[in-house]
């Protein structure tokens, strides 16, 4: 176990709606990441958080958005679903480079 | 394009043989190089960091980095049935004057008794 978990496991929505994918850190780690992980693809980098700030962020349109909190806890946030957002939802906390994982929330788009 | 490539596998092979994973990634100017094991349904989980050239140890876990040539490889010695899985490569490759951590699609590592 890794120390960070992430709510829900599993979502079903349907096309246009809005999710909210929440990811709580491991004790003592100021950053989090976000990553978007198809079937049969690696992890593809979403955004990172680092002290409330974001600190990086890939190819992802602007309808990914995300949070970090005082306590280091994260939202990442998709507005207007689309059939291709369905995916496993991977969050990481890290203090330095290495980064630790989240279970994961598996989104499933209709 | 950024990249890191892996070769999907599947790799298979016999219990107690080692088990040779490569990755290779498209800027020199890349640091912090990682390995994650993956299971089916489940979240990667860190096997070993390298930073610098050279050979890095733990256990039966070996990573190589070979900046020069822009691959970075992991070997596992006295391979087990319960290592099989995918693994991930994961390098923090340069942009913007940031590093952005990219990881390959995996390779696919089936250790049979």
């Amino acid at each position: 176990e890794t120390g960070v978990t992430q709510s829900p496991t599993h979502l079903i929505k349907t096309r246009g709606q809005q999710v909210t994918l929440r990811c709580s850190s491991q004790s003592g780690h100021n950053t989090v990441s976000w990553y978007q992980q198809a079937l049969g693809q690696g992890p593809q980098f979403i955004f990172q958080y680092y002290r409330e700030e974001e600190n990086g962020r890939g190819n992802f349109p602007p309808r990914f958005s995300g949070l970090q909190f005082p306590n280091y806890s994260s939202e990442l946030n998709v507005n207007a679903l689309e059939l291709d957002d369905s995916a496993l939802y991977l969050c990481a906390s890290s203090q330095q480079e290495t980064q630790y994982f989240g279970p994961g929330t598996r989104l499933l788009v209709l | 394009q950024k990249e890191v490539e892996q070769n999907s596998g599947p790799l298979s092979v016999p219990e107690g043989a080692i088990a040779s994973l490569n990755c290779t990634y498209s800027d020199r100017g890349s640091q912090s190089f990682f390995w994650y094991r993956q299971y089916s349904g489940k979240s990667p989980e860190l096997i070993m960091f390298i930073y610098s050239n050279g050979d890095k140890e733990d256990g039966r876990f070996t990573a190589q980095l070979n900046k020069a040539s822009q691959y970075v490889s992991l070997l596992i010695r006295d391979s087990q049935p319960s290592d099989s899985a995918t693994y991930l490569c994961a390098v923090n490759l340069p942009s913007g004057g940031s590093y952005i951590p990219t990881f390959g699609r995996g390779t696919s590592l089936i250790v049979h008794p």
